[in-house]
C-alpha cells in the first residue's frame, strides 16, 4: 500500500530565509508525486507535480521539488520565503491509473517570522 | 482559470439527518473524487468516479455514502444518516482523462451535532 510521511509537523522560518519541507513516500513502482498548499480556510492548491523525466521540478510561487528515488523522497524547497507562504503543505502520492486515489501525508504547517 | 466549485461552504446538521454535498468539476474533466479531512488529521480519499460509476473507493466509503452525477455538470456526495464522526471538511476534485493531476475545490465544512 502506498504511504507518505512528512516528518515535520510544524516549521518556522524567518522571512527571506530558505525553506525545505521533507516528504518520504512508499510506493511499489515509480510514483506520481505532488505538493499541495492549503491556506487557512481554503482548499488545496497544486504547487507542483512529478510524473517522470527531470527529477527537479519547478512549480508555482517560486517552489521547486526534487525526486530522489534512492531516498524515496520528494522534498519541497524555496530559496527565499515570503510571509504569504505561511500555510499548510501536503505531499501526496498517486498511482499510475487515472481515477485512482491520492494518498496524502499528514502535512507540515509553515509559519513565517517577520 | 477553470476551477472546481463546491456548495455549500458550510453545513450544520443534526445526527441522523441526510446531507448532500455538491460539486461542479472542471468542465472538460472526466474523473471525479471526494476526499475528507477531519480536523487536525490527514486528507483521506473516499471515492473516485468515472463514466457514471465508482472506479475506486476506500473503506471509509461505506453504505451510508453514495455519489451521483445527476446532470452534465454536478457531482454529489450523499451521506444518508450522518454521525458525529462525519464532521469534517469534504473536498471534491476532478482530473482530465489520462492524467493524474487532481484539482481540488475549496471544500465544504460539515458539522454534525
Amino acid at each position: 500500500a502506498q504511504s507518505v510521511t512528512q516528518p515535520d509537523i510544524h516549521i518556522t522560518v524567518s522571512e527571506g530565509a530558505s525553506l525545505e519541507l521533507r516528504c518520504n513516500y512508499s510506493y511499489g513502482a515509480t510514483p506520481y508525486l505532488f505538493w499541495y498548499v492549503q491556506s487557512p480556510g481554503q482548499g488545496l492548491q497544486l504547487l507542483l507535480k512529478y510524473f517522470s523525466g527531470d527529477t527537479l521540478v519547478q512549480g508555482i510561487k517560486g517552489f521547486e521539488a526534487e525526486f530522489k528515488r534512492s531516498q524515496s523522497s520528494f522534498n519541497l524547497r524555496k530559496p527565499s520565503v515570503h510571509w504569504s507562504d505561511a500555510a499548510e503543505y501536503f505531499c501526496a502520492v498517486g498511482s499510475h491509473n487515472a481515477g485512482n486515489m491520492l494518498t496524502f501525508g499528514g502535512g507540515t504547517r509553515l509559519m513565517v517570522k517577520p | 482559470e477553470p476551477e472546481v466549485t463546491q456548495t455549500p461552504s458550510h453545513q450544520v446538521t443534526q445526527m441522523g439527518q441526510e446531507v448532500i454535498l455538491r460539486c461542479v468539476p472542471i468542465s472538460n474533466h472526466l474523473y471525479f473524487y471526494w476526499y475528507r479531512q477531519i480536523l487536525g488529521q490527514k486528507v483521506e480519499f473516499l471515492v473516485s468516479f468515472y463514466n457514471n460509476e465508482i472506479s475506486e473507493k476506500s473503506e471509509i466509503f461505506d453504505d451510508q455514502f453514495s455519489v451521483e452525477r445527476p446532470d452534465g455538470s454536478n457531482f454529489t456526495l450523499k451521506i444518508r444518516s450522518t454521525k458525529l464522526e462525519d464532521s469534517a471538511m469534504y473536498f471534491c476534485a476532478s482530473s482530465e482523462a489520462g492524467t493524474e493531476t487532481q484539482y481540488f475545490g475549496p471544500g465544504t465544512r460539515l458539522l454534525v451535532l
